[in-house]
């Protein structure tokens, strides 16, 4: 499935599909992004990152594409399982190290 | 490596009194410790940036005098919420960053003003 990020906050997906979360950043001089999960009541986990000399960079199951044109980031998980279920988070940061944290959408995984 | 700690995870304090959160890091030098606040079902909203040594900055809306920061080694910082309010109930995360600028979080603490 697919979601436009800050427009739907809530992506349902089939387990064992793919699921792809997009994000939209308004800093044209970001330098570095970031998406994280965030399960319950825990503090986000990094996924998964990349820097604004690339526009793809894959990870274990998860892929992050960096359209700098349009400012959009997207995050796809192959065979999105269960414990994907989550909040996740798009985050950029430019120079001063401090991240702008996206809106977030939460990612229901169904049996 | 890399682990962040928070005290406490969670902590129920009266309206009018103070609660301090610690923030640690466990296995590495912070150079830098952010603080964050999170409402539930909103995204994370840095409240300030903490140097070991120097005064914290604080962003923009966020009272300085009431969320007292120190950061009084390179592997602790506090936050100090006075005289706590229902509204100041929320989800405070800390982050450190490591000499490599690599972003660590904590797990986050729970506050409940009654």
């Amino acid at each position: 499935g697919e979601s436009v990020g800050l427009h739907l906050p809530t992506l349902s997906v089939q387990e064992g599909d793919n699921s792809i979360i997009n994000c939209a950043y308004s800093n044209s001089a970001s330098d570095y992004f970031i998406w994280y999960k965030q399960e319950s009541g825990k503090g986000p986990q990094f996924i998964i990152d990349i820097r604004s000399n690339m526009d793809k960079r894959q990870g274990q199951r998860v892929t992050v594409l960096l359209n700098k044109t349009v400012k959009h980031l997207s995050l796809q998980i192959a065979a999105t399982q269960p414990g994907d279920s989550a909040v996740y988070f798009c985050a950029d940061t430019g120079a001063n190290s401090k991240l702008t944290f996206g809106k977030g959408i939460t990612l229901s995984v169904r049996p | 490596g890399a682990v962040v700690s928070q005290h406490p995870s969670r902590v129920i304090c009266k309206s009018g009194t103070s609660v301090k959160i610690e923030c640690r890091s466990l296995d590495f030098q912070a150079t830098t410790m952010f603080w964050y606040r999170q409402f539930p079902k909103q995204s994370l909203m840095l409240m300030a940036t903490s140097n070991e040594g120097s005064k914290a900055t604080y962003e923009q809306g966020v009272e300085k005098d009431k969320f007292l920061i120190n950061h009084a080694s390179l592997t602790l910082s506090t936050l100090t919420v006075t005289s706590a309010h229902p509204e100041d109930s929320s989800f405070y995360i800390c982050s450190a960053t490591d000499r490599e600028d690599e972003q660590y979080f904590g797990p986050g603490t729970r506050l409940t003003v009654t």
